[in-house]
């Protein structure tokens, strides 16, 4: 079954600096994988997807995130972030293969952006 | 375009209580999903729907029921509500597993307390 870890429950970072948010999963089968932005009191927005294809897949918001086959990572990134940014971020995966009906979701990192 | 809409958006329960939620979705998608969201836990899968008049268990079914009577239409059921079932209930849905259309898009969620 496919899974998903999400390393860091919480990242603080001052404004207009970089950040990354750290995704692993666990599949022996191709997968697509996702990322989600859940800002406080409301639902889980899509903020990119990595198919196939490049690794580096381009966002909404500026994000980035690059496929890791070997390492069986999916980190988004940010070259400067704003206050705006501050919410809480999830990563998810689906596999081509048995489950591929269901979307399995790691447990989010929160994203604090200070002035 | 109402895209996902979560019914009701708030509910208090005292335990034993029964209820329904509704998540209607007009993009005639045809898989839908229900998830609870607790702290640190990231959003979990209770019961899915690959169609209308089917439905499949997630990772947490126990103490939950649903139905898809309608294609636009996945009802979540507590049959007798226990206070571990306090929780953020979020609906989901896609239009395709494979292929650039397979994100799933979500509704606002519905926030119940049992008490």
């Amino acid at each position: 079954a496919q899974s998903v870890t999400q390393l860091d429950s919480q990242v603080p970072v001052f404004e207009e600096a970089p950040v990354e948010l750290r995704c692993n999963y666990s599949s022996s089968v191709s997968v697509y994988l996702f990322w989600y932005v859940q800002y406080p009191n409301q639902g889980l927005q899509l903020l990119l997807k990595y198919l196939s294809g490049s690794t580096l897949v381009k966002g909404i918001n500026g994000f980035e995130a690059e496929f890791n086959k070997s390492q069986t990572s999916f980190h988004l990134r940010k070259p400067s972030v704003h206050i705006s940014d501050t919410a809480e971020y999830f990563c998810a995966v689906t596999t081509l293969s048995t489950g591929f009906q269901k979307l399995v979701f790691g447990t989010g990192t929160r994203l604090l952006v200070s002035p | 375009n109402a895209g996902v809409t979560q019914t009701p958006k708030f509910r208090v329960l005292k335990t034993g209580q029964s209820m329904t939620l509704l998540c209607a979705q007009d993009m005639n998608h045809e898989y839908m999903y229900w998830y609870r969201q607790d702290p640190g836990m990231g959003l979990r899968l209770i019961h899915y729907s690959v169609g209308e008049g089917t439905t499949a268990k997630g990772e947490v079914p126990d103490g939950y029921n649903v139905s898809r009577l309608k294609k636009q239409n996945f009802l979540l059921g507590l049959e007798s509500a226990a206070p571990s079932q306090t929780s953020v209930y979020f609906c989901a849905s896609r239009l395709a597993l494979f292929g650039q259309n397979t994100e799933a898009f979500f509704g606002q969620g519905t926030r119940l307390t049992v008490v």
